[in-house]
């Protein structure tokens, strides 16, 4: 089976400042990794999504992740967050078959004027 | 484009009532379809996916129950609620390739 962790459950940064959340994932088979982001009281929106190739991953709103197999880690950066950025980050595994998705719990990321 | 709807947005309704929450996707066609919920401060929980018309997969045995009687139409239900039911329910649809697609959501408060 598979897992994921989200080492932080909140992250404040001030704006302009980088950010980085962390996400580590296990599993047995290989895997694909997504990020989503989740606003107050809405859906999720897909981020990125890591499925072969290239190892660093563009998303939209200016992130990007990076998949390190040899440390089973999808860790989600950007260089200088805005406070719309403010949100809750959640880190997704799953495998070929895309039909049981395993997030982590959450990362809340508050952006300080 | 593609589209998710679901409705209600909020419910509020009382311990040993039945539940209906409908799911609809627009723009697409033999979608898989998935219910979420997420508990308050904790992920996501896969709770039923279906591959097709009338095909439903249990993940977590429980009280609710999904039907899937039209291609795009997913259906959430409960003939009895429990408080442990309040959440937020997450519809989710998925062609062809492997990522998954969130509707808006819907809120509900057993009381």
């Amino acid at each position: 089976a598979q897992s994921v962790t989200q080492l932080d459950s909140q992250v404040p940064v001030f704006e302009e400042a980088p950010v980085e959340l962390r996400c580590n994932y296990s599993s047995s088979v290989s895997v694909y990794l997504f990020w989503y982001v989740q606003y107050p009281n809405q859906g999720l929106q897909l981020l990125l999504k890591y499925l072969s190739g290239s190892t660093l991953v563009k998303g939209i709103n200016g992130f990007e992740a990076e998949f390190n197999k040899s440390q089973t880690s999808f860790h989600l950066r950007k260089p200088s967050v805005h406070i719309s950025d403010t949100a809750e980050y959640f880190c997704a595994v799953t495998t070929n078959t895309g039909n049981q998705f395993y997030f982590g719990t959450g990362t809340s990321l508050t952006v300080i004027p | 484009s593609q589209t998710i709807h679901q409705w209600p947005a909020t419910l509020v309704q009382p311990v040993g009532s039945p539940l209906s929450l409908e799911c609809t996707v627009e723009g697409t066609s033999n979608p898989n379809l998935y219910w979420y919920r997420q508990a308050a401060g904790r992920g996501l929980q896969l709770l039923f996916y279906s591959v097709g018309i009338g095909q439903i997969s249990s993940e977590v045995p429980q009280n609710l129950s999904a039907s899937r009687p039209q291609d795009r139409q997913f259906i959430l239900s409960s003939k009895k609620l429990l408080l442990s039911d309040s959440g937020f329910y997450l519809c989710a649809w998925r062609v062809g390739g492997v990522e998954q697609y969130f509707g808006p959501g819907t809120r509900l408060t057993v009381t």
